[in-house]
């Protein structure tokens, strides 16, 4: 079965740091893109960024260019997004998708950062 | 950036209807044009491709259609697994903008 699983709901404190992982099964990890984006409590989808597993080769949206950093790890068939310093503005769902041709068909569960004091 | 507009943001319907949502793109997408559907949750899940055509294992009452800057996903007849939300993506150029969402409700 073509799936990716991410890793599990983290909450941390404001200034604090994250990484996210998702693992990615059933297909040849290099061969696709790997995609993240955000869905804030209640909102709408927002593009973040790609990274190419194959040579991690990156593209980010410029709003959250700085923010974050988007990876890839071709051993182990993982995409990672980190943060250096959490905001309260990044509590989201965060997820990774992957990208086939021009579009995401395969989604990740989700993983849920609660950034709060 | 390509700014994606879908309208309407909310739509009630009963089962049976026939319904249609509006993706319109800032500038020219050619058929770069995706359609995804969210139910609460759930992540989302790619409904049509290309602008018009259906990814495997979606029933054929999903309908995509429109090139350019104007599109529409239309629904033949709701079904009760159908109320969702639905987003519209460009893939013509990064960022991959997707659209605010249309919340299907059941009358």
């Amino acid at each position: 079965e073509v799936q990716l699983v991410q890793s599990g709901a983290d909450v941390k404190k404001p200034g604090e740091s994250l990484k996210i992982s998702c693992e990615g099964s059933g297909y040849s990890f290099t061969t696709y893109w790997i995609g993240w984006v955000r869905q804030m409590p209640g909102k709408g989808l927002d593009w973040m960024g790609l990274v190419n597993p194959g040579d991690s080769h990156t593209r980010y949206n410029p709003s959250f260019q700085g923010q974050v950093t988007i990876s890839a790890d071709k051993s182990i068939s993982a995409a990672y997004l980190q943060w250096g310093s959490l905001k309260a503005s990044d509590t989201a769902l965060y997820y990774c998708a992957r990208l086939n041709g021009a579009s995401f068909d395969i989604w990740g569960q989700g993983t849920v950062v609660t950034v709060s004091s | 950036d390509i700014q994606m507009t879908q309208s309407p943001s909310s739509l009630s319907a009963s089962v049976g209807d026939r319904v249609a949502i509006s993706c319109r793109s800032s500038q020219t997408i050619n058929i770069y044009l995706n359609w995804y559907q969210q139910k609460p949750g759930r992540a989302p899940q790619l409904l049509i491709y290309a602008a018009s055509t259906l990814q495997s294992g979606v029933p054929s009452r999903f309908r995509g259609s429109g090139s350019g800057t104007d599109f529409t996903l239309t629904i033949s007849s709701l079904q009760p697994e159908d109320f969702a939300t639905y987003y519209c993506q460009q893939s013509y150029n990064t960022p991959y903008t997707f659209g605010r969402g249309t919340k299907l409700e059941i009358k």
